[in-house]
């Protein structure tokens, strides 16, 4: 089965500053690639998909972008921080066509001060 | 627009039942989820309808009507582990499994 790799775990970052968060996916090829952010309290935003290298799709206007430079590689970035990007990111993988469910990340949680 | 409409806040006892409705409305649906998340961990996912009916796994089983656009989570026999959120998700086509996710239901179990 399929685990996911994310750090920094925590991370505080001051506003303006840039931002570059890591997913990592062991125990499978090809999967489709997800960056999530949820907010205290509330559920999952979808910020970005990926279904193969190189290919990038954004779900929400924002001050975010993806790259996926390997298979199993897919990075957040951020050149200036904004205050509303704080929040709890979730990197995700799945296989649709295979089975519905997505596998999670154990997070990062960024506070921008 | 699309929205998913779930309680904010559930309370039960050990050993008790407990349902979690969510309402939904999207454009395009293939079917429903359910995800647990315990405080500062990740979603884990626990049950997926695609067609009306109930679908059992173990102490949880989820419904879906598709023509009420509404489902629920059951959740029996509750232990003290089972205190979490719980979010039910649409999946959307798309060529790829793109969730809407509700707000979550906090559910709290007491002794």
């Amino acid at each position: 089965s399929q685990t996911i790799h994310q750090w920094p775990a925590t991370l505080v970052q001051p506003v303006g500053s840039p931002l570059s968060l890591e997913c990592t996916v062991e125990g499978t090829s090809n999967p489709n690639l997800y960056w999530y952010r949820q907010a205290a309290g509330r559920g999952l935003q979808l910020l970005f998909y990926s279904v193969g290298i190189g290919q990038i799709s954004s779900e929400v206007p924002q001050n975010l972008s993806a790259s996926r430079p390997q298979d199993r590689q897919f990075i957040l970035s951020s050149k200036k921080l904004l205050l509303s990007d704080s929040g709890f990111y979730l990197c995700a993988c799945d296989h649709p066509g295979l089975t519905y469910e997505q596998y999670f990340g154990p997070g990062t949680r960024l506070t921008v001060t | 627009g699309q929205s998913l409409e779930q309680p904010s806040e559930v309370t039960a006892v050990e050993g008790a039942i407990v349902q979690i409705n969510c309402t939904y409305q999207t454009s395009g649906f293939y079917g429903l989820s359910w995800y647990q998340q315990h405080d500062g961990g990740a979603p884990t996912f626990l049950s997926y309808n695609a067609l009306d009916g109930l679908e059992e796994t173990g102490r949880f089983s989820s419904f879906l009507s598709r023509s009420d656009s509404y489902g629920y989570l059951l959740l029996q026999e509750l232990q003290m582990k089972d205190s979490a959120s719980y979010f039910c998700a649409v999946t959307r086509p798309g060529g790829y499994n793109k969730l809407i996710f509700g707000a979550g239901t906090r559910l709290a179990v007491h002794p």
